[in-house]
């Protein structure tokens, strides 16, 4: 079964700071879904990868295969992305990571 | 289009009632999905449809009751919860279940059990 790693868990940061999120998993997998949900809310699909690297406005999705690891980032942090993202592998089932909780402070 | 919508967006019932969520999405999606998420936790896959069939129910309590009547639509059937089933249920679709094509997630129903 795929383990699916998310870090950090909890994110506080300065409007304007860029961002990192981490996800990494254990077993091979045909794609990867970038997920925001702010609270008491829907889901959002950002990204879904299978290789190299999407952007969209200001987030920037990556995946090394090899490695078994994606990263999200977001430049130019506004407050307005202050929710919880979550990665999600995609094979015959989604497996989600347990989330990062963003918290941008203006 | 590519909007999945859900009702009701709340739902508050008692443990005897009868009631059920609606999902619909006109994507020409072939996979429909059903989620239970509870607060500060990540969704927990329910069922899968395939091509309107049933393709997965992970062991979910027979309580809760998947139906697709069409290809755009998709229903869960609630009938004697318990308060532990209250939670945000998501409903999802994508194009076929295979995991080549990302999932579109509608709003959530927000359910309490009472």
């Amino acid at each position: 079964k795929n383990e699916v790693e998310q870090s950090p868990q909890n994110l506080t940061a300065q409007e304007g700071e860029f961002i990192t999120i981490n996800c990494s998993y254990s077993v091979g997998i045909s794609a990867l879904h970038w997920l925001q949900q702010h609270p008491g809310g829907g889901i959002v699909s950002l990204f879904m990868l299978s290789s190299g690297k999407k952007k969209h406005g200001r987030l920037i999705a990556t995946i090394n295969i090899q490695e078994k690891h994606s990263s999200l980032h977001i430049t130019a942090s506004h407050p307005r992305d202050s929710a919880v993202y979550i990665c999600a592998t995609r094979d015959d089932k989604i497996i989600f990571g347990k989330g990062t909780r963003l918290h941008i402070l203006p | 289009d590519t909007e999945v919508t859900q009702t009701p967006k709340h739902l508050v019932m008692g443990m005897t009632n009868k009631k059920s969520l609606k999902c619909e999405q006109h994507m020409g999606h072939r996979a429909m999905y059903w989620y239970k998420q509870k607060a500060k936790k990540p969704p927990e896959l329910m069922f899968v449809y395939s091509y309107e069939k049933l393709s997965i129910n992970e062991s979910v309590p027979s309580r809760f009751s998947p139906e697709c009547p069409n290809s755009s639509l998709l229903n869960l059937h609630l009938h004697a919860l318990q308060p532990e089933d209250s939670a945000l249920y998501l409903c999802a679709s994508s194009q076929d279940p295979s995991g080549a094509y990302e999932q579109y997630f509608g709003p959530g129903t927000r359910l309490t059990v009472t």
